[in-house]
């Protein structure tokens, strides 16, 4: 069984588009996260979700909005899309990551390969 | 703000012995990761580090100096899958309530035989 899943894997499309891209985690976790990695290969928080609730949202333009209908859902719209958002976006979860006392290690989804033209 | 630096690449023979070194600096330090990432694939965890030492995992250790914001990741026996980008993420101070790591740029590390 999949833990993290994303869809779609890859996405191509034309600049000023609107898109999805959607995840899931079965493993009960509360918070989850969606993660930008660049052609430099850099991994960049962008937002993460705990119990429903924004954390922390990291200098994103705001056309890049996260929706989490449920604990096990983390969805990122993205509206107006620019040629710098072709990257690969990665959503993750983790169990809690609050008390930063435990050892507490993020699952990742597959990847989207995003692509504008 | 929080800074990491590890090396681009590196290229070792199999069976062999990398260290793969990570170094940074943080406000605040609550815990070090290391993960694995093949090309077109997901990260996926190897180690954690909160305290000064070593911590052996089967062919892979990973090593913490917290007073000289050091680590490395140890590859024994050597394997050609283990060919992938190796990444340093460290968990600094709280913000916004949460220990989000952050992630060095990765080492991709080729095994030739």
């Amino acid at each position: 069984d999949t833990a993290v899943s994303q869809t779609p894997k890859y996405l191509v499309t034309q600049m000023g588009n609107d898109k999805s891209i959607k995840c899931e985690q079965n493993l009960g976790h509360d918070t989850m996260y969606w993660y930008k990695q660049d052609s430099k290969k850099f991994l960049k928080i962008m937002f993460s979700y705990n119990n429903k609730e924004l954390i922390i949202n990291e200098t994103v333009p705001n056309r890049f909005s996260p929706k989490s209908p449920d604990k096990a859902h983390l969805n990122l719209h993205i509206n107006s899309l620019e040629l710098g958002d072709s990257a690969v976006y990665f959503c993750a979860s983790s169990q809690d990551l609050l008390t930063g006392a435990a050892q507490e290690t993020q699952y990742f989804g597959p990847g989207t390969r995003l692509l504008v033209l | 703000g929080q800074n990491i630096d590890q090396p681009t690449e590196m290229t070792a023979t199999e069976g062999a012995i990398v260290q793969i070194n990570c170094t940074y600096q943080t406000s605040g330090f609550n815990g070090l990761f290391w993960y694995q990432q093949h090309a077109g694939e997901a990260p996926t965890f190897l180690s954690y580090n909160v305290l000064d030492g070593l911590e052996e995992k089967g062919r892979f250790s990973s090593f913490l100096s917290r007073s000289k914001g050091y680590s490395y990741l140890l590859l024994k026996e050597l394997q050609m899958k283990d060919s992938a980008s190796y990444l340093c993420a460290v968990r600094g101070a709280p913000a916004g309530g949460s220990y989000i790591p952050t992630f060095g740029r990765g080492t991709s590390l080729i095994v030739h035989p």
